[in-house]
């Protein structure tokens, strides 16, 4: 079976700080990796995905993870956070070829203080 | 519309009524989902259809939990004798084939459902 933990369940930044927002994944299988973002009021929204190759992908608003494979991780970073960037992101996981079922994390609330 | 559309955005219910939750995909999207979120808690997979027919229900909970989609469009999901741990947002989402078989979905807005 898989699973996904989101390591800290809200983030406080000040706007134009970096921020990190932890993802480790277990699974005995290939997974594809998915990081969603929930804004106040609105539906799931994809952010970035992994699905093979680089290890290092880009998203929408400047947020980037890197698959780290030994470490089981997914970290998202943005090295600059706007207010407009408040919102619950969830980590995800989806085994290859099973239909698009995804395993998402407890989420993490990321709130941008000015 | 252009995007996942789901009725009613919020349902109060008394403990053991039926509730029916709706779903209007994306159009052209074949493959449909139904997840569950809990307060604090990440979605929770229940059922995925491809077409008409359920690909995959093993996340519905107990046999009061029933999904049809019957012309491989809209989807209802249905709630027999609620109770209060139901109290969730059901979330429904669509994609391509392609995009189901990575696991990039297009979600709606939800279904929030309170079981006094």
């Amino acid at each position: 079976a898989q699973s996904v933990t989101q390591l800290d369940s809200q983030v406080p930044v000040f706007e134009e700080a970096p921020v990190e927002l932890r993802c480790n994944y277990s699974s005995s299988v290939s997974v594809y990796l998915f990081w969603y973002v929930q804004y106040p009021n609105q539906g799931l929204q994809l952010l970035l995905k992994y699905l093979s190759g680089s290890t290092l992908v880009k998203g929408i608003n400047g947020f980037e993870a890197e698959f780290n494979k030994s470490q089981t991780s997914f970290h998202l970073r943005k090295p600059s956070v706007h207010i407009s960037d408040t919102a619950e992101y969830f980590c995800a996981v989806s085994v290859q070829n099973q239909g698009g079922k995804l395993i998402f994390g407890q989420g993490t609330e990321l709130s941008v203080k000015p | 519309g252009a995007g996942v559309s789901q009725t009613p955005s919020n349902k109060v219910t008394e403990k053991g009524k039926y509730v029916e939750l709706r779903c209007d995909p994306i159009s052209g999207h074949t493959a449909l989902y139904w997840y569950r979120q809990s307060l604090g808690q990440g979605p929770e997979f229940l059922i995925y259809f491809q077409g008409t027919g359920a690909a995959d229900d093993s996340g519905l909970p107990n046999d009061r939990f029933f999904a049809v989609r019957p012309e491989g469009s809209v989807s209802t999901l249905k709630i027999q004798r609620t109770e209060r741990g139901d109290s969730a947002v059901y979330l429904c989402a669509s994609s391509t084939n392609g995009g189901a078989n990575t696991g990039e979905l297009f979600f709606g807005e939800g279904s929030r459902l309170t079981v006094l």
